[in-house]
């Protein structure tokens, strides 16, 4: 695609449900990050995939979160449990492997509502 | 670790007039540095970055900052703001020793053009 796409734009959850958010990066890029945004606050780095590893994962709060992306493209962020302090917006981005531009290509977000 | 300071949540600003956003950080390491806009209802973009060599660099749509080691400062710059410059701008920090995969943000700040 022409951009990075995040499903869904918007969820809305109650409290100690399991939630699934995709993003599909732009074509060919093979590194892959999750932030999250909160309200007020600048996004704050979760993890990130180089190909189909997660080479830094060191941003997920606990254990309830964890992502995936097994063929290298797609990812799933997965938020077991979910609790009110999760709302936020979950942003996801990529990057050619191996740029040294240093600039990141963002979607547009996925805003998680949890009630 | 880094941080990050942006002291002005939000600046008014008729068009046509200049207009500086400021932006502090903190790191024990060399880093580089960014700015990444947000119009509404689209995803961060990168504004423009500094990775080494000549301080001052400029960006997209006439905007420019200063790198300046001494004050870890990096103040972005326009000499004539127009109403489409309306948005969240953030300023990011990442470790010179981990390449750009880990992003720190700025809690950003609001730029609010008026005719």
């Amino acid at each position: 695609g022409a951009g990075v796409s995040q499903t869904p734009s918007n969820k809305v959850t109650e409290k100690g449900k399991y939630v699934e958010l995709r993003c599909d990066p732009i074509s060919g890029h093979t590194a892959l990050y999750w932030y999250r945004q909160s309200l007020g606050q600048g996004p704050e780095f979760l993890i990130y995939f180089q190909g189909t590893g997660a080479a830094d994962d060191s941003g997920l709060p606990n254990d309830r979160f964890f992502a995936v992306r097994p063929e290298g493209s797609v990812s799933t962020l997965k938020i077991q449990r979910t609790e009110r302090g999760d709302s936020a917006v979950y942003l996801c981005a990529s990057s050619l492997q191996g740029s040294h531009t240093g600039e990141l290509f963002f979607g547009e977000g996925s805003r998680l509502t949890v009630l | 670790a880094q941080s990050v300071t942006q002291l002005d949540s939000q600046v008014p600003v008729f068009e046509e007039a200049p207009v500086e956003l400021r932006c502090n950080y903190s790191s024990s390491v060399s880093v580089y540095l960014f700015w990444y806009v947000q119009y509404p209802n689209q995803g961060l973009q990168l504004l423009l970055k500094y990775l080494s060599g000549s301080t001052l660099v400029k960006g997209i749509n006439g905007f420019e900052a200063e790198f300046n080691k001494s004050q870890t400062s990096f103040h972005l710059r326009k000499p004539s703001v127009h109403i489409s410059d309306t948005a969240e701008y953030f300023c990011a920090v990442s470790p010179m020793n981990t390449g750009f995969q880990k992003l720190v943000f700025g809690t950003g700040t609001r730029l609010l053009v008026s005719p």
